[in-house]
C-alpha cells in the first residue's frame, strides 16, 4: 500500500517550458487536492477534485490546469512555466469530500529558471 | 475566502516544557480544524483534528482546544520531546474541500 505518490521528484524548467505533475493514490479515496509551499507561507491550495469528474478552483489557480484522470489519478500541468512557480508541489488525497483527513504525496521541488 | 492566521511563527521551548501553538479563522461556516506536523523535507502528517461540534480533544501528550465564538483554536504540545521539533501547520475547512492553511509555527525543543 503505497498511499500518495508523486513523480518527479526534482524537476528543473525554463521560462515558458511545460510540464505535466503526476498523483496517484492506492486508498480508493475519493477527494485529491495540489498544493503548493512555499517558505513562510504555509500551503496553499491550486485545485481539488471532490470526487472524479469534478475539479474546482481552490485559492491560487492561475498558471495551472488539472485533469481527474480517475479514481486513483490526479495531474497537475503547467502550460507556460513562469520563475514564481519555483515553489514545492504536493497532492493530497481523503476519503471524503470536505472535512476529512488529507493524505499527503511526497512532494515535487520545483524550479524554473 | 476562509483566512487562517498562526502564531507564533517560531517557538522554542526546553524539553519537558509545554508548546501552545494558537490559530484564528474568519469563516463562521468552517468546520473541521486539522493539525500537520511537517519534518524537514518530508510531507505533512496529521497529528490531530477537531469538528466544530466538538471544544476540545487529547491525544496522549496532544490536546486541542476550539472556541467558535471568538473563532480561535490551539494546539498543546506537553511534555515536549526533541521528536517534537518540526513545524505545525493549522487549517480550516468547510465541507467544500477548500482546506486554508496558516503560514506554519517552526518549533525547537531544546534537550
Amino acid at each position: 500500500n503505497a498511499g500518495v505518490t508523486q513523480t518527479p521528484k526534482f524537476q528543473v524548467l525554463k521560462t515558458g517550458q511545460s510540464m505535466t505533475l503526476q498523483c496517484a493514490q492506492d486508498m480508493n479515496h475519493n477527494s485529491m487536492y495540489w498544493y503548493r509551499q512555499d517558505p513562510g507561507m504555509g500551503l496553499r491550495l491550486i485545485y481539488y477534485s471532490a470526487s472524479e469528474g469534478t475539479t474546482d478552483k481552490g485559492e491560487v489557480p492561475n498558471g495551472y490546469n488539472v485533469s481527474r484522470l480517475n479514481k486513483r489519478e490526479f495531474s497537475l500541468r503547467l502550460e507556460s512555466a513562469a520563475p514564481s512557480q519555483t515553489s514545492v508541489y504536493f497532492c493530497a488525497s481523503s476519503a471524503l469530500s470536505g472535512g476529512d483527513e488529507q493524505f499527503f504525496g511526497p512532494g515535487t521541488r520545483l524550479t524554473v529558471l | 475566502g476562509e483566512n487562517v492566521e498562526q502564531h507564533p511563527s517560531t517557538l522554542s521551548v526546553q524539553e519537558g516544557d509545554s508548546a501552545v501553538i494558537k490559530c484564528t479563522y474568519s469563516d463562521s461556516a468552517s468546520n473541521y480544524f486539522p493539525w500537520y506536523k511537517q519534518e524537514l523535507g518530508k510531507r505533512p502528517q496529521l497529528i490531530i483534528d477537531i469538528r466544530s461540534n466538538v471544544g476540545e480533544k487529547k491525544d496522549q501528550r496532544i490536546a486541542v482546544t476550539l472556541n467558535k465564538t471568538a473563532k480561535h483554536f490551539s494546539l498543546h504540545i506537553t511534555e515536549t520531546q526533541p521528536e517534537d521539533s518540526a513545524v505545525y501547520f493549522c487549517a480550516a475547512s468547510t465541507y467544500n474541500n477548500d482546506m486554508r492553511f496558516g503560514a506554519g509555527t517552526r518549533l525547537t525543543v531544546k534537550p
